[in-house]
């Protein structure tokens, strides 16, 4: 069963502009991640973030989770050409396996 | 350090035949889980193993599916009497600790059944 739902499904932005994609969720969950897919390829992780953290940044990406929404977003500061991807968000479901969002695809243009 | 590795990268099998797609974790890593992507949609969960040990089947078709991953080589993920709806990318991920820790996941394979 699918855990995570992206929203938007689709995103087209110009360089430089800013991208936010957010991730809700239906159970509890000891973690969330987010991973991006180049068209063709294999996932690529972003970040983890602790069900007892709220923000968590690396380079352009700022991670932030709302327990008590059951919701996550992930933003891509300025954003490049080259972040023309899907974008999944995963939890764990309180199990052993990780369970994947929908994605949302961002197409950047130059 | 090698990343996760499946092979073969692409697959045509006629219906009725095998499939038999092989991944290789990386150096160290005990865990290993199979996910199925359809064209345009998420990835959704088959199995994950630990060394000979089947931990979560639940995502797997109970018919004509199965997986191992042995004490020495790579994890199998086997599909037999295979049908056109088998034809998707199946992607293989490892990690040191399971599902509290970041997951590397291989280039897929693409199966194409005709």
């Amino acid at each position: 069963s699918q855990q995570g739902e992206e929203d938007p499904q689709a995103l087209s932005i110009q360089e430089g502009e800013n991208a936010t994609m957010n991730c809700s969720y239906k159970t509890s969950i000891n973690n969330l991640q987010w991973y991006r897919q180049n068209s063709g390829r294999g996932l690529v992780h972003l970040i983890l973030i602790r069900s007892n953290e709220r923000e968590k940044h690396s380079g352009r990406l700022r991670v932030t989770l709302d327990t008590s929404k059951k919701s996550s977003s992930l933003l891509i500061t300025a954003s490049r050409a080259a972040d023309t991807a899907s974008y999944f968000c995963a939890t764990d479901d309180n199990t052993d396996k990780l369970i994947f969002g929908t994605g949302t695809r961002l197409q950047v243009f130059p | 350090n090698a990343g996760v590795m499946q092979n073969p990268r692409h697959l045509v099998r006629r219906r009725g035949q095998e499939a038999r797609l092989r991944c290789s974790p990386m150096k160290g890593h005990s865990h290993v889980y199979w996910y199925r992507q359809l064209p345009e949609e998420g990835l959704k969960f088959m199995v994950y193993l630990q060394k000979e040990n089947i931990i979560d089947e639940s995502g797997m078709p109970k018919e004509r599916f199965s997986a191992e991953f042995p004490k020495e080589g790579p994890s199998i993920l086997r599909i037999q009497q295979v049908v056109r709806g088998d034809s998707a990318a199946y992607f293989c991920a490892s990690s040191t600790l399971g599902v509290n820790t970041e997951a590397f996941f291989g280039q897929g394979t693409r199966l194409t059944v005709v």
